[in-house]
């Protein structure tokens, strides 16, 4: 299916497990975005990547860690969950240059007990 | 630092009225805004997209306006409908520190629109 996928949509996991959301997209759009979505606080810019291998911190980075190695995949990994993680999480992507649409996927809700 | 705010908060109207989204933002020097739907518990949905060189646009029952000098920009939706029901954000994407092309997009609070029958 054409577009923006994550998987999986909802996960429990515990406190200090490893944990990984997996983000595809079809479009070949070289810039993807992990963003977390929190009451209060809006939308918050995890990380970004410009193209595979291309990756940069957004506002709150801290204990994630992401990987870019083709283009249509930016899975997101949290290293050693904690209660504060527990959010949504929203991948997004957009083409080349400053004047696009960016697109989100459908989110993947996140409970870390 | 871009700060984007959306009034009003939340919004409840009787369907067929048409109403307006307000969005404001502090640095004008945008590359676009973009307005996005978010129905509860999904993802975001792309309404509609001005350039910076745009005064508007429009998109069957939704227009979008923005004012760059002033850090404005309406969301004008006509005639409303029970399914225009969802939270409403606007973004605006500027230029990031390193002033590369990523840019980078930051988002209102949004709006919880109801519209009931």
């Amino acid at each position: 299916d054409a577009g923006i996928t994550q998987s999986p949509r909802y996960k429990i996991t515990e406190t200090g497990r490893q944990v990984t959301l997996m983000c595809h997209q079809t479009w070949s759009h070289s810039y993807m975005f992990w963003y977390r979505q929190d009451l209060g606080h809006g939308l918050r810019l995890i990380y970004y990547s410009a193209a595979a291998d291309i990756t940069d911190k957004g506002e709150v980075p801290d204990g994630y860690v992401v990987s870019r190695s083709k283009t249509e995949n930016f899975p997101l990994t949290l290293e050693s969950a904690t209660r504060s993680q527990t959010s949504v999480y929203f991948c997004a992507s957009r083409p080349i240059g400053a004047h696009n649409e960016q697109f989100f996927g459908p989110g993947t809700r996140l409970t870390v007990l | 630092k871009q700060e984007v705010t959306q009034i009003p908060a939340a919004l409840s109207v009787p369907e067929g009225e048409n109403l307006v989204l307000n969005c404001s933002f502090t640095d004008s020097a945008i590359y676009n805004l973009q307005w996005f739907r978010q129905d509860p518990g999904k993802g975001l949905t792309s309404l509609l997209l001005i350039q910076s060189s745009q005064r508007e646009q429009t998109s069957g029952r939704l227009n979008a306006s923005l004012d760059k000098s002033s850090g404005r920009s309406t969301l004008y939706i006509a005639a409303s409908q029970p399914g225009d029901s969802a939270t409403y954000l606007c973004a605006v994407l500027t230029s990031n520190a390193g002033g590369t092309s990523y840019g980078k997009l930051t988002f209102g609070q949004g709006t919880i629109l109801t519209v009931h029958p």
